[in-house]
């Protein structure tokens, strides 16, 4: 199985700061990285797939890149609505892993 | 405008079955593979198993490998997940998802599944 290792687990910053999450997969998954955010009480949502693609619903605000097995997600501009926990995942090859979440809290 | 409406959660004794169904529209469902992702309360997410397109292939996670099944009925563009032999670590809120190469990945609100006695 792919292991995906995530980091930080949780992180506090204020508001209008900028924050990166990293995820690194344990071999080549190619460009078949999502990432979700999930706020409490709620179903995840894909902000990011293909490790750079971002859905036109989704804020520019949120980035994401790959260099080789390491993928980044970064938020510019922090907003209340950001503060929630946010996941990668490969789905390249079954079963389909998550990294271990990242919870960016209010400082 | 994809959507994907997950039902038939609940309580359920340890050992017992349920099946939870999925209803999508919005999206020609018959060419795309479908998915069951879990998450256990105050836990991360686990993917739980995925149908392909058609239903030809399915795959699942070894923590349910044999106790689970998934289908999918095209004709009414639903995706199905029977459970059964439930144990306590099943508890889980289950989302229906769908995977792509090259595409937006959906996923939709959940459906509580709580094992207990």
């Amino acid at each position: 199985d792919i292991q995906m290792t995530q980091s930080p687990s949780s992180l506090s910053a204020s508001v209008g700061d900028t924050v990166t999450i990293t995820c690194r997969a344990s071999q080549g998954i190619d460009n078949y990285l999502a990432w979700f955010q999930q706020r409490p009480g709620k179903a995840p949502k894909c902000l990011i797939y293909g490790a750079s693609s971002l859905d036109s619903a989704v804020p520019p605000k949120f980035s994401g890149i790959r260099s080789g097995t390491d993928f980044t997600l970064t938020i510019t501009g922090l907003q209340p609505e950001d503060f929630a926990t946010y996941y990668c995942q490969q789905y390249t090859n079954y079963p389909f892993t998550f990294g271990g979440g990242t919870k960016v809290e209010i400082k | 405008e994809v959507e994907m409406l997950e039902s038939g959660g609940g309580l359920v004794q340890p050992g017992g079955s349920l099946r939870l169904s999925c209803a999508a529209s919005g999206f020609p469902f018959r060419i795309y593979a479908m998915t069951w992702v879990r998450q256990a309360p105050g836990k991360g997410l686990e993917w739980v198993s995925t149908i392909s397109g058609g239903g030809d292939s399915t795959y699942y996670a070894d923590s349910v490998r044999g106790r689970f099944t998934i289908s999918r009925d095209d004709s009414k563009n639903s995706l199905y997940l029977l459970m059964s032999s439930l144990r306590a670590e099943d508890t889980a809120v289950y989302y229906c998802a769908r995977y792509s190469p090259s595409d937006y990945i959906y996923w939709g609100v959940g459906t509580l599944v709580t094992v207990s006695s």
